[in-house]
């Protein structure tokens, strides 16, 4: 089956370090975006890329970065200098064509700052 | 710049009544316009869409009609069931710019409590 896979469900990480959230896709599409989803808040835009090894930032960049080196990955870091990051981080992909784009979500990653 | 705005929730109805959620949005351009829906634990899934003015999406008895006079797109639902509760979020995604790229832009979720 084709999908978006991220991993891990949840993850716990220690104040001052850095940890890789895992995002990859089989459904050959070129675009991808990291969202972050925080209690009572809508989704908001942390980073997106259109092609391999392009990004841009989003609404909220500050404290993250990520790579694109292949197709199928988009690797979100959150770093050290994210200063509130305990919250959902939601992986997406989508076609970059005319017309609709509708856009296909993982099942999410809980980070947790202990 | 694109945004959308809907309603404040929590929302709380009995089962079997009539949902209405509204959406209003802000773009230049064509947009495209979505529902997502978050059930408790679990990602985003696509609910419906609608692709130009006056087209109606429909799925698992919702709806919502792309208004582009009013630039808005309400959900809908006749008649709700407890398995409704879910957190649900409006959507746009504005076309390709050349040599740009596109992101959707997503309102701040509306949560359903149904109550048996």
């Amino acid at each position: 089956d084709g999908g978006i896979t991220q991993s891990p469900k949840y993850l716990f990480r220690k104040e001052g370090q850095n940890v890789t959230l895992s995002c990859e896709q089989n459904l050959n599409h070129d675009a991808m975006y990291w969202y972050r989803q925080d209690p009572g808040q809508g989704l908001r835009l942390i980073y997106y890329s259109q092609i391999v090894n392009d990004f841009q930032k989003g609404d909220i960049a500050e404290g993250y970065s990520v790579s694109r080196e292949k197709k199928e990955s988009f690797p979100l870091t959150v770093t050290s200098a994210q200063k509130n990051p305990t919250a959902f981080y939601l992986c997406a992909s989508s076609i970059t064509g005319t017309g609709s784009v509708r856009a296909f979500f993982g099942q999410g990653t809980r980070l947790t700052v202990v | 710049g694109n945004s959308v705005t809907q309603m404040e929730g929590p929302v709380t109805l009995s089962e079997e009544a009539f949902l209405t959620i509204n959406c209003t949005y802000t773009a230049t351009g064509y947009p495209s316009l979505f529902w997502y829906v978050q059930y408790p634990g679990e990602g985003l899934q696509l609910l419906l869409k609608a692709t130009k003015a006056d087209d109606k999406g429909s799925n698992k008895g919702f709806e919502a009609t792309y208004r582009k006079e009013t630039t808005s797109f309400h959900l809908e639902k006749g008649s709700v069931q407890v398995s409704d509760s879910a957190v649900y979020f409006c959507a746009l995604s504005n076309p390709p710019r050349p040599g740009g790229g596109f992101k959707t832009i997503f309102g701040a979720g509306t949560r359903l409590f149904v109550k048996a």
